[in-house]
């Protein structure tokens, strides 16, 4: 089993759908969680970390469930812009390793 | 500024070749990354530097041989380079995990590794 999982995608949506993606994680001691976003032929960016409470910022909801090990985004009313590869990362119990999903492609179409 | 910068961007060489690349970071970070990204878009770390010591090593070929001579500069030298070695790689730099609780990567632009 892979230590972090997403959706395979891609996903193709209209502007101003709402799109959510789905990850799980093997590793239950992990302590921090993070989305992070690839444009194409660039470096991956922080889009947001992940909180146990959840956490929103703008149009952009992180929610994290420990108990299922599961993490998730949410993006409403997308945009063009928010076209990428959203990554789910996960940073080991040591605080040495940033594990990063496999991705999932999002376009955002007109 | 550029807060972690890796050079060169592109790196076009033949089979058996030896190269470096080079990492250097102003944010002042104690641990440094190098990770591959290959033609399947998977990101995986190779290495882990944490002021200058070697902290994690995947099993990645003995030709690869990460360079630390400080702790702001992680450089990566590959030996023999093979067909299978074309990637993607990315530096990155992240603040100690026990000491800031919203610890993120901070990645280079990356080198565009081509061997023909």
């Amino acid at each position: 089993r892979k230590e972090v999982e997403q959706d395979p995608g891609p996903f193709n949506v209209p502007e101003g759908a709402t799109v959510a993606f789905n990850c799980t994680y093997s590793n239950s001691a992990s302590q921090s969680f993070f989305w992070y976003r690839q444009d194409c032929r660039k470096e991956p960016k922080l889009l947001m970390s992940v909180y146990s409470s959840g956490n929103e910022d703008g149009r952009f909801t992180a929610q994290l469930n420990r108990a299922s090990q599961y993490i998730s985004l949410l993006i409403r009313d997308s945009k063009l812009s928010d076209s990428a590869t959203y990554l789910c990362v996960v940073l080991d119990n040591y605080g040495q390793n940033f594990v990063f999903g496999p991705g999932t492609r999002l376009s955002v179409l007109p | 500024d550029t807060a972690v910068s890796q050079t060169p961007k592109y790196l076009v060489t033949q089979m058996g070749n030896d190269k470096s690349i080079k990492c250097e970071q102003n944010l002042g970070h104690d641990t440094m990354y190098w990770y591959k990204q290959d033609s399947k878009k998977f990101l995986k770390i190779m290495f882990s530097y944490n002021n200058k010591e070697l902290i994690i090593n995947e099993t990645v070929p003995n030709r690869f041989s990460p360079k630390s001579p400080d702790k702001a500069h992680l450089n990566l030298h590959i030996n023999s380079l093979e067909l299978g070695d074309s990637a993607v790689y990315f530096c990155a730099s992240s603040p100690p995990y026990a000491t800031a609780m919203n610890t993120e990567a901070f990645f280079g632009q990356g080198t565009r590794l081509t061997v023909v």
